[in-house]
């Protein structure tokens, strides 16, 4: 299984932008990176997902480089809304278990 | 559609007692994972079932916990002998797999369970 190490905290402020690394060393060649967004008391959502090289939705980036043993997630002109807890997760979901990381707490300020 | 619906939302129990928490997935979705979080932890993998095939149970954390899946559908967790430190919220999702790649979870809401 992959493990993921991301950084435990960020700061920003609004109408930032914020890049989330994750690092994932040993992933493999089946396995997809799918970021998924936590808030408080609430189960966690998915954000954004790719393979390889970059994607981009209504919501955020994802960048893969060609060795993809990293990923950075992007968020554009972040809003107070978006203080939440961030999980980088490797695997290939629906055909393995899933071990999710510590997660990236952000906290946007004013 | 229904989302992932978890049952009881809110459970309090007595050291000792037995529990039963219930997930029912989304529809036609053949993976269902069980996740424990404690109060601002992360995430933390319990059990996996993916359609008819013998479930990982890697994560479960002793043999007080087990957990069943009912025709492809419906399932249970189940912690027997609850102890304080079984105080979490409970989290199910479900995967479609219904495609090429790989798909997302989808999540419910949890059940939190409070031992006394």
């Amino acid at each position: 299984l992959a493990k993921t190490t991301q950084p435990i905290s960020m700061d920003s402020y609004e109408g930032q932008e914020v890049n989330i690394t994750c690092s994932h060393n040993n992933i493999a060649t089946n396995d997809y990176i799918t970021w998924y967004q936590q808030f408080p008391s609430q189960g966690p959502r998915f954000i954004i997902q790719g393979y390889k090289t970059k994607v981009t939705n209504e919501v955020a980036s994802l960048f893969i480089p060609a060795d993809r043993k990293s990923s950075t997630l992007s968020l554009p002109r972040v809003s107070l809304s978006d203080t939440a807890v961030y999980y980088c997760l490797v695997g290939d979901t629906g055909f393995q278990k899933l071990v999710f990381g510590t997660g990236t707490r952000l906290l946007v300020s004013p | 559609g229904a989302g992932v619906s978890q049952s009881p939302s809110n459970k309090v129990t007595e050291k000792g007692k037995d529990v039963e928490l219930r997930c029912d997935p989304i529809s036609g979705h053949t993976a269902l994972y069980w996740y424990r979080q404690s109060l601002g932890q992360g995430l933390e993998f319990l059990i996996y079932f993916q359609g008819n095939s013998a479930p990982d149970k890697s994560g479960l954390p002793s043999d007080r916990f087990s957990a069943e899946r009912t025709g492809g559908s419906v399932s249970t967790l189940t912690i027997q002998r609850t102890q304080q430190e079984d105080s979490a919220v409970y989290l199910c999702a479900s995967s479609p797999r219904d495609r090429g790649g790989s798909g997302e979870l989808f999540f419910g809401e949890g059940s939190r369970l409070t031992v006394l």
